[in-house]
């Protein structure tokens, strides 16, 4: 039982560039979260998916896609990177919106 | 909107003291309130979810209390361990029609436990 689960663990981009944060559950969880962690700021809600087919923007949803492709996988996706888009970024899920979330490991992004 | 503030932002104590570590929140129509610990250059881990009907939860050494009408949650840690060392954030859920799933996070408070 591996909770949730991140790849990559770090990416360095040059800015424009795209790439595809990849997060997985096993705990048959219907709500999943993708959030940013910069310093001094705590973590920042980017998109939310309730279930599988729904995904909904969050505090920061600018710059961002995603995709909930399944009910284990939700996806993040950067189609053009900023240099503002350095950050941590989490993906968490939850039995229900309601409950307590559970966090994946992070992915660390440097945008140069 | 919202804000969570967690202070200070970073504490130390000798190992064997009691921590108490705050949150504050501007609006007290919440669903939950959540408190988390973060090991550097790790995720975050549940500790500890209180309803908005309760006053306190506990799970071994730690204890949180929520007092909604005043917008503050406190988390206190008793005798102090190097293990506690961490960041502990503490995220309230607020209670709109379009903030379903969606916690503020306050900044999280560093605490070193020194030996």
């Amino acid at each position: 039982n591996a909770g949730v689960t991140q790849t990559p663990k770090f990416q360095v981009l040059k800015t424009g560039q795209s790439m595809t944060l990849q997060c997985a559950q096993d705990m048959n969880h219907n709500s999943m979260y993708w959030y940013r962690q910069d310093p001094g700021m705590g973590l920042r809600l980017i998109y939310y998916s309730a279930s599988e087919g729904t995904t909904d923007k969050g505090e920061v949803p600018n710059g961002y896609n995603v995709s909930r492709l399944n009910k284990r996988e939700f996806s993040l996706r950067l189609e053009s990177a900023a240099p503002s888009q350095t950050s941590v970024y989490f993906c968490a899920s939850s039995e229900r919106p309601l409950e307590t979330q559970y966090f994946g490991p992070g992915t660390r992004l440097l945008v140069l | 909107k919202q804000e969570v503030t967690q202070i200070p932002a970073a504490l130390s104590v000798p190992e064997g003291e009691n921590l108490v570590l705050n949150c504050s929140f501007t609006d007290s129509a919440i669903y939950n309130l959540q408190w988390f610990r973060q090991d550097p250059g790790k995720g975050l881990t549940s500790l500890l979810l209180i309803q908005s009907s309760q006053r306190e939860q506990t799970s071994g050494r730690l204890n949180a209390s929520l007092d909604k009408s005043s917008g503050r949650s406190t988390l206190y840690i008793a005798a102090s361990q190097p293990g506690d060392s961490a960041t502990y954030l503490c995220a309230v859920l607020p209670m709109t029609t379009d903030s379903w799933g969606k916690f503020q996070f306050g900044a999280g408070t560093q605490v070193v436990v020194t030996p």
